[in-house]
């Protein structure tokens, strides 16, 4: 069974720019989670989505949002970037909100310059 | 507001011997699961153990066991027979009963190995 796979895996954007990253949950997985790690902030919960439907958010400011496709295929995409947006990005999927096991894909790490 | 501690400093092991990650939460929901995720010099995070707050039994999952004092709000991380492949990153978090998707994680402490 294929695990979470997100892409692109690395990105460098310039400030201002906006960017979409994906994630495409395991097989079966309707619930896909969202982080921000960064050395400073450490692991910071985005948004989560559940059937298309954005259930809880972190946070973060509007410039930050996501969507979740039929498929459970999950984008998310930051406005205006800003230098503090470098960061990994890590996509988690579930079968469920209350499933005990998060599946964390490889995450994208975004440089912005 | 939940709230995760680990204060620990880098941790270093001998190969095969045990070693303790200590956890310190806080929250005022009344239920919760508590989690730990290693990640290793690759950046995935890879899931351990999770605890219910409601759950009598400290949870296993081979190598690992989670010694949960609900009474002190800890949830430490035990490895018994540590190996080379267990020197990385590991995380404790949380979450509300019913939201188990939406974690707060603690700042990490680094485990090292040595052979």
């Amino acid at each position: 069974k294929a695990g979470v796979t997100q892409t692109p895996r690395y990105l460098i954007k310039t400030r201002g720019q906006q960017v979409t990253l994906s994630c495409s949950p395991i097989s079966g997985h309707r619930s896909v989670s969202w982080y921000q790690q960064t050395p400073g902030q450490g692991l910071q919960f985005l948004f989560e989505y559940f059937s298309e439907t954005q259930r809880n958010k972190g946070n973060f400011p509007g410039r930050f949002s996501g969507r979740q496709f039929s498929n459970s295929r999950s984008e998310m995409n930051v406005s205006t970037l800003e230098l503090g947006d470098s960061a990994l990005y890590l996509c988690a999927s579930s079968l469920g909100p209350e499933a005990e096991t998060q599946y964390f894909g490889p995450g994208t790490r975004l440089l912005v310059l | 507001a939940q709230k995760i501690t680990q204060t620990q400093p880098g941790m270093f092991v001998q190969e095969k011997e045990a070693v303790t990650l200590d956890c310190t939460y806080d929250t005022s929901d009344p239920s919760y699961g508590l989690f730990w995720y290693k990640q290793p010099s690759s950046g995935e995070m890879i899931f351990l153990i999770y605890q219910g707050s409601y759950d009598q039994q400290n949870a296993t999952e081979g190598r690992y066991s989670l010694n949960f004092q609900k009474a002190r709000k800890s949830a430490n991380l035990v490895i018994s027979a540590s190996q080379l492949g267990d020197s990385a990153m590991y995380f404790c978090a949380m979450s509300p009963t019913g939201a188990n998707s939406k974690l707060t994680f603690g700042k990490g402490i680094t485990l090292s190995v040595r052979p």
